[in-house]
């Protein structure tokens, strides 16, 4: 069974870096038929795609989004990560990973995920 | 961006109701459509992709159809489990976006 969890700051001050980290067990990250993926929930609002990213590495951007998020993997820890930086209290939201198919481009596989503020 | 416009926003209805949703796409997105369902405090659920293909173990009162810009998600005989907040999205281009959401609320 394939889970996927969040971890990082609840907080991070205006201007800093949103740093997280998604691990996954049950599955590999380096599997070349899925993908991993970040979504973003704005309180209240409907649900945003921020990025995902491959395992050759190659990753594709919200283009609202793309001069501020980093996304990577760590085959050696089995997780992938989301950096978003410069943020603003825009930013505060639920964020939430999950991994896909690439062939139906469905992700099933969604952590609980986790919410961030962004305030002083 | 491709916007994609999901009537109803809300609706009541009963146990045991047929209950319909429809998602609306800016642009032709073939059958690039994924309907998610989302309770409070939990993530979207994979219901359905490609449109109308079902998600592994998701329960067969549900089911999509449609192709190109319009699409509908049917609930044939409600439950009180699905009591919840239904996403559309599109996978055919990037930025993938989603419908706003329609909150299927009890009668």
């Amino acid at each position: 069974q394939v889970q996927l969890q969040e971890a990082g700051p609840g907080q991070v001050k205006p201007s800093e870096t949103l740093s997280l980290t998604c691990s996954v067990s049950g599955a590999s990250v380096n599997s070349g038929s899925y993908f991993c993926r970040w979504t973003r929930q704005l309180p209240g609002k409907s649900l945003e795609w921020i990025g995902d990213i491959h395992n050759s590495g190659s990753t594709s951007y919200n283009p609202a989004l793309k001069s501020r998020v980093t996304i990577s993997i760590d085959t050696s820890k089995n997780q992938f990560s989301l950096k978003l930086a410069s943020v603003s209290a825009d930013d505060t939201a639920m964020y939430y990973c999950s991994r896909g198919n690439v062939l139906t481009t469905a992700d099933a596989n969604w952590g609980p995920g986790t919410m961030v503020t962004v305030s002083s | 961006d491709i916007q994609m416009t999901q009537s109803p926003s809300s609706l009541s209805a009963s146990v045991g109701d047929r209950v319909t949703i429809t998602c609306r796409s800016s642009q032709n997105i073939d059958t690039f459509l994924n309907w998610f369902q989302q309770k409070p405090g939990k993530a979207p659920k994979l219901l359905i992709f490609g449109a109308s293909r079902l998600q592994s173990g998701v329960p067969s009162r549900f089911s999509g159809s449609g192709s190109g810009t319009d699409f509908t998600l049917t609930i044939s005989s409600l439950q009180p489990e699905d009591f919840a907040t239904y996403y559309c999205r599109q996978s055919y281009s990037v930025p993938g976006t989603f419908g706003q959401g329609t909150t299927v609320e009890i009668k």
